[in-house]
């Protein structure tokens, strides 16, 4: 399985700023998603990270609040922008080989926002 | 739409055995489940797809009722590594290759 490489495992920010969150995987996979967990709650996605086109966002996740990035088949970012407490979750990046295979995950970046 | 898990919680002793169930309100094209452990990233556990097959992993199984859009997750002589949050995802198509997460149930097993 492919191993998914996160930056940064944790950070803290002020309200107002941005963060990019990086996703690095060791081989070329197709699908890709974003996750978001808040605090005892369940995965929810937020986009599918698409190469080399926009990403689909899920009801309630807009792309000015969490542009995504996928240049290549190995590789995407996702910014959480004009950041607020409210945007204090982990952000876990995801991969999918193909279509019967497991959804493996990065190990998280853990946004503290301040 | 998000699927719907029960129970909430279980707590169990050293050797007992739970059933976790995940509940769709769409049709569903497969169904994963998945351990979080705290601090952790999910892992994996199994997957099943429309058929009503039966997957198994060690003592660790699973069925999928497509008609009725339900899996249970079965954990037999359960034991202390078996703790943790499970969750299950649902996938409506193959297309977007996307999975829709239950709200998770939380296990613990006791010595």
């Amino acid at each position: 399985s492919a191993v998914i490489s996160q930056k940064p495992s944790r950070d803290i920010c002020q309200r107002g700023t941005s963060l990019t969150i990086q996703c690095q995987v060791d081989s070329q996979v197709t699908m890709m998603f974003w996750y978001r967990q808040q605090p005892g709650q369940s995965l929810t996605l937020i986009a599918t990270a698409n190469q080399g086109s926009e990403a689909t966002y899920e009801s309630g996740f807009v792309i000015d609040k969490f542009p995504i990035s996928r240049p290549n088949l190995t590789f995407s970012t996702l910014t959480v922008s004009n950041m607020s407490p409210e945007d204090s979750s982990i952000y876990l990046c995801s991969t999918r080989d193909r279509e019967y295979s497991p959804l493996h995950f990065g190990n998280g970046t853990r946004l503290t926002v301040t | 739409q998000q699927p719907v898990q029960s129970p909430q919680a279980v707590i169990l002793r050293e050797g007992e055995d739970a059933v976790i169930n995940c509940s769709s309100s769409k049709a569903l094209y497969s169904v994963h489940w998945y351990r979080q452990k705290h601090g952790e990233a999910p892992v994996f556990l199994m997957i099943l797809l429309k058929g009503g097959e039966q997957k198994g992993h060690e003592k660790i199984s699973a069925s999928f009722n497509e008609k009725k859009q339900q899996s249970s997750l079965y954990l037999t002589a359960s034991q202390l590594s078996y703790s943790g949050t499970y969750f299950c995802g649902t996938a409506v198509s193959s297309n977007t290759g996307k999975l829709i997460f239950g709200q998770g149930t939380t296990l613990q097993v006791k010595p």
